[in-house]
């Protein structure tokens, strides 16, 4: 099955730095990347995805980066604010289309300091 | 702003008792799903669910698990006999179109503790 990995785990910034975490994946036939946000007590929420045919994406402060050939995709996050800090996921779909059933990474807990 | 409502937030339970956890898809939605993330760990998919039938399933989601669309607007992941290991938080997701590419709509979880 797919395989995702997720660096780093624990991500400390101060306010108005760049964050940066990465994803690596298996499946080469994997063609859908969703980040998603996680605050406290709530479920996971789209902040951006990219599709395999595009390799970047903006919106706002918000960046994902893929190389499909390397297998891996970055989300870019600018002039981090505090209300940024949350857990990160990304997630991989099962290729082809198959959209919604999502194999996501292991997390990273950001924290932007004020 | 439409969201997925899931019911209870918080079930405590013995092992060996059945639990029914309850989800309201956003309305327009025909794709339905059930996550589940144990503590400290990554969101795993369970299952998908579209046209009054499954779609697919994970390793996960065995004879135990079953999920039902009873009327037009509830969608609900069973437990029949509840394990230790079941302790976790369930998330229920719909989407528009499971044909393209788009947004999963996450509730904000149920969380089952199994004693």
């Amino acid at each position: 099955g797919e395989n995702v990995e997720q660096h780093p785990s624990t991500l400390s910034v101060q306010e108005g730095d760049s964050a940066v975490i990465k994803c690596t994946y298996s499946d080469s036939a994997s063609n859908y990347f969703p980040w998603y946000k996680q605050e406290l007590g709530k479920g996971p929420q789209l902040i951006i995805d990219i599709r395999s045919n595009v390799g970047e994406k903006k919106d706002q402060r918000i960046a994902v980066t893929l190389n499909k050939t390397a297998k891996h995709f970055s989300l870019h996050i600018t002039e981090t604010q505090p209300e940024d800090s949350a857990v990160y996921f990304c997630a991989v779909n099962a290729g082809g289309t198959s959209y919604g059933k999502l194999t996501f990474g292991q997390g990273t807990i950001l924290t932007v300091h004020p | 702003e439409p969201e997925v409502t899931q019911t209870p937030s918080h079930q405590v339970t013995q092992m060996g008792q059945e639990v029914i956890l309850r989800c309201v898809p956003i309305s327009n939605h025909l794709y339905f799903y059930w996550y589940r993330q144990i503590l400290g760990q990554k969101v795993e998919f369970l299952v998908s669910f579209y046209n009054n039938e499954i779609s697919e399933k994970s390793e996960i989601f065995d004879d135990q698990f079953s999920v039902e669309r009873p009327d037009g607007s509830n969608f609900t992941l069973k437990i029949r006999s509840t394990k230790l290991e079941d302790s976790a938080m369930y998330f229920c997701a719909s989407s528009v179109d499971p044909s393209a590419p788009g947004e999963l709509f996450f509730g904000e979880g149920s969380r089952l503790t199994v004693l």
